[in-house]
């Protein structure tokens, strides 16, 4: 099957700072590309789509300013978490639409102290 | 997209099949069904879809009922990687949409 993967798979940092994190697509090309955010014991919500060569569309409540997303390639999708909190700490995963199956990325865990 | 309905939680015997019910009264017609499941702590696997007719692959089968309000998920010979949070999810077109995860059915099973 398709295969996605995430870079880092997890990460700490201090709050203020700012944490970048990728999705990579390894074996298909991907023009549109999701980044999902799942608190414990919360399912998964949809956070922003990514489009390649175009801004992404963020979904109601996020942040366009606070959680950067560039779609820069048909296989490369980032997630920047400018001036992260504590409450930004959760796990963050992506996904890959190929022939209308979403394919997921392991996922990034980012603690934030 | 349609909205599921999903029982919070299952349990199964090891090597038994297992059975996970979704109903999805308000699916319109161009309205697939999708199945994905979530392993602890990684990310979803995407597992079967179907529109209307029943679907089967290596990993599970799906059944739809004839007016396909409901469906089920059939995982046949269930191990116990087969733990997970299991979501049906209803597709306008089966296109190239951000997904809405409702909680679920966490499976557990049982050795």
């Amino acid at each position: 099957g398709a295969v996605v993967s995430q870079h880092p798979s997890w990460v700490i940092c201090k709050s203020g700072t700012s944490v970048k994190i990728e999705c990579r697509s390894l074996d298909f090309q991907a023009t549109t590309m999701f980044w999902y955010r799942q608190f414990p014991k919360q399912s998964l919500m949809l956070m922003a789509t990514s489009n390649e060569g175009s801004k992404a569309t963020y979904e109601q409540g996020v942040e366009k300013d606070k959680f950067l997303i560039n779609h820069a390639s048909l296989t490369l999708s980032t997630l920047t978490v400018t001036s992260a909190h504590p409450e930004d700490s959760s796990f963050y995963i992506c996904s890959a639409d190929r022939v209308h199956e979403q394919y997921f990325g392991p996922g990034t865990r980012l603690t934030v102290t | 997209d349609a909205k599921t309905t999903q029982p919070p939680s299952m349990d199964c015997a090891e090597g038994r099949a297992a059975n996970l019910p979704c109903n999805h009264s308000t699916i319109s017609g161009n309205e697939y069904v999708y199945w994905y499941r979530q392993i602890h702590s990684q990310g979803p696997q995407y597992i079967i879809h179907g529109l209307k007719n029943n679907e089967t692959n290596e990993m599970a089968s799906l059944i739809i009922t004839e007016d396909r309000k409901s469906s089920t998920l059939i995982l046949p010979h269930a191990t116990l990687r087969d733990t997970a949070v299991y979501y049906c999810i209803v597709i306008d077109g089966g296109g190239a949409d951000g997904l809405t995860f409702g909680k679920g059915t966490h499976l557990i099973i049982q050795p």
